[in-house]
């Protein structure tokens, strides 16, 4: 069991390139999100999904696509990096059952250097 | 005004010492309360979670909440090297018509534990 797992671990961009992060999750969990985290600032929520099919946007969405293709999987896409996306990013999931909070489980995080 | 407020530290102290972390927060909707560690260059990882008002034990650790003041701390007993992490404290409201727990984060407390 490897709760969740994000590749790569570190990347380097130049403005305007495109990258896509992957988290994957073995736990079955419904929910899935994404984070940034930057000094300061805490972690911030980018999009999340609340199952298969499905994204919405979180509190910093913009400049980040994501996709849910498959449950176990959420890719995070940067269409054209910029050094203000310079950040560690974390995925996490999580399994809500009824109308209670469930813990979210975090990746070891992907560090990103948009040059 | 943030709604989740958190004192960055850094907070050093000798081993075996008492720690008191704390956060204060601004939404009266928030009814859970959790506590992350997140160590150096890793992803956080819930160490205490708590619903409502109270007091909860577990180990060298206690987390209390105080809804009527809006203010949660976290207790490190007898306090080890091995303490030594970012503590990040995280609220939300919880599920409502659907839509997913988002998890409110505080900066996070950066602790020290000397030996």
């Amino acid at each position: 069991n490897a709760g969740v797992t994000q590749t790569p671990k570190f990347r380097v961009l130049k403005t305007g390139q495109s990258m896509t992060l992957l988290c994957a999750q073995d736990m079955n969990h419904e929910y899935m999100y994404w984070y940034r985290q930057d000094p300061g600032m805490g972690l911030r929520l980018i999009h999340y999904s609340v199952g298969e099919g499905t994204t919405a946007k979180g509190e910093v969405p913009d400049g980040y696509n994501v996709s849910r293709l498959k449950k176990q999987n959420f890719l995070l896409g940067l269409e054209s990096a910029a050094p203000s996306q310079t950040s560690v990013y974390f995925c996490a999931s999580s399994y809500v059952a009824g109308s209670a909070q469930e813990t979210q489980y975090f990746g070891p995080g992907t560090r990103l250097l948009v040059l | 005004q943030k709604e989740v407020e958190q004192d960055p530290g850094p907070l050093s102290v000798p081993e075996g010492a008492i720690v008191s972390l704390n956060c204060t927060y601004s939404n009266s909707a928030f009814q859970y309360f959790m506590w992350y560690r997140q160590y150096s260059r890793k992803g956080p990882e819930l160490l205490m979670y708590t619903y409502s008002s109270g007091n909860k034990e577990d180990g060298r650790f206690t987390a209390q909440v105080d809804k009527s003041s809006k203010y949660i701390s976290l207790f490190i007993r007898d306090s080890q090297p091995s303490d030594s992490a970012t503590y990040l404290c995280a609220m939300s409201a919880g599920n409502y018509g659907g839509a997913t727990n988002k998890l409110i984060f505080g900066t996070g407390t950066l602790l020290a534990v000397q030996p």
